[in-house]
Parts: structure tokens; C-alpha cells; sequence
């Protein structure tokens, strides 16, 4: 079988710094990407890590380490925009489809 | 064209009733997925297109759902006598290739079934 667990929901401040955390538990493991979907929205690509270490694009920074089957997003100087919910998702091999975590809605308040 | 578009953005059904639900990919990209997603949940994925491929039907939770992709471009997702637990919305997502990183997701068809 296979798991991606990760937060429900989480609360931070504008200009505050969120982590989610995903951990996982897959036959096989390729690469986990994050994606952001807004209410009512498509999901939308963020980052994606094949190899241990941290990814930065912008405001949102991505990190996995392979030997602890673990992952996070961080979100930094949260805008009110980022309020939305946040899904990690791993793919098992190549060319092979995604998995998706529940998914970490996170609120921004003033 | 220039995102992956589905129709119909709404669908109310009786129960029992079959719909067919569509999704056009993004222009030149082999890759096709149909996800599910229930209110407040994870996606959950039901099948995939690569190329000429055969299609990973893996997910598909039951006999009664179906997806076929002419020509290597449009899909067509069909539930057949549909039940009030398939009301969801139906993802599709697109990429260049299935090695590709990041999908391009349609803003998918919430289906309701009364």
C-alpha cells in the first residue's frame, strides 16, 4: 500500500512563515511535487524534488529528504492570496501518475 | 488550445442516469489523467493516457466507470448508472509527456447526483 500524510489545516499571520510537512509511505519513490488549489480552483503546479535538498521559487521553498521518506513546503512573508489549500503528491516511478496527499488547507489572517 | 478544458463545469443526474464528462488536453501533450475529488478531500486517481499506450485503469473504483481518449487528444470520462456516492469533481490534467514534471489541470466538472 501507500500513505502521504500531511496536516489538515493551518493557521498563520500575514508575513508570517508556514511549514507543511508530508511524510510518505510508497513501493517506490521517484519524485514528490506540491501543488495549490483555491477554492472552487485547479490544482496548480508548484515545485517538485527528485533528490534530497532544497528547492527555492520565490516565496515558496520546497524540501525532501529520501532517507526519511519526509517533505515540506515552506510558504514565507504569507500574503492573504496564499490562503488556499496545499497538496503534496509523490510519483512512484517514471513516467508513472501521481499520488496525492489529503491535502493542508492553510488560512492567512490579517 | 491554451489550458485543458472540460465540459460540462456542472452536471446535476438522477440516480441510475449515465453521464459522459469531457476534457480536451493542452495541445501536443501525450499525458492524460482523470483525478476525483470529493469535498474537502485529497485527489483521488482513477485512469491515465500515455501516447498509444494502454491506458492505467488502476484507479477506476468500479465497472461502471469508463474513459476513452480518441485520437490521442480528447477524453471522454462515462459513468453509468451513476450512484448518489460518485457526486465529486472530475479532474483532468494534461502534461507534455508522462516523464513530465507538473501537470496542467482543467478546472473540472462538479458532478451532483440526485
Amino acid at each position: 500500500g501507500q500513505s502521504l500524510e500531511q496536516p489538515s489545516e493551518v493557521t498563520a499571520v500575514e508575513g508570517a512563515i508556514v511549514q507543511i510537512n508530508c511524510t510518505y509511505q510508497t513501493s517506490g519513490f521517484y519524485g514528490l511535487s506540491w501543488y495549490q488549489q483555491h477554492d472552487g480552483g485547479a490544482p496548480t503546479f508548484l515545485s517538485y524534488n527528485a533528490l534530497d535538498g532544497l528547492e527555492e521559487t520565490g516565496r515558496f521553498s520546497s524540501f525532501l529528504s529520501r532517507s526519511d521518506s519526509y517533505g515540506y513546503l515552506l510558504l514565507q512573508e504569507l500574503q492573504m492570496k496564499d490562503s488556499a489549500s496545499y497538496f503534496c503528491a509523490v510519483t512512484r516511478a517514471a513516467g508513472n501518475k501521481l499520488t496525492f496527499g489529503g491535502g493542508t488547507r492553510v488560512l492567512v489572517k490579517p | 488550445g491554451a489550458g485543458v478544458s472540460q465540459s460540462p463545469s456542472n452536471k446535476v443526474t438522477e440516480k441510475g442516469k449515465d453521464v459522459e464528462l469531457r476534457c480536451d488536453p493542452i495541445s501536443g501533450h501525450t499525458a492524460l489523467y482523470w483525478y476525483r475529488q470529493s469535498l474537502g478531500q485529497g485527489l483521488e486517481f482513477l485512469i491515465y493516457f500515455q501516447g498509444n499506450s494502454a491506458p492505467d485503469k488502476s484507479g477506476l473504483p468500479s465497472d461502471r466507470f469508463s474513459a476513452e481518449r480518441t485520437g490521442g487528444s480528447v477524453s471522454t470520462l462515462t459513468i453509468q448508472r451513476t450512484q448518489q456516492e460518485d457526486s465529486a469533481v472530475y479532474l483532468c490534467a494534461s502534461s507534455p509527456n508522462a516523464g513530465a514534471v507538473g501537470y496542467t489541470f482543467g478546472s473540472g466538472t462538479r458532478l451532483t447526483v440526485v
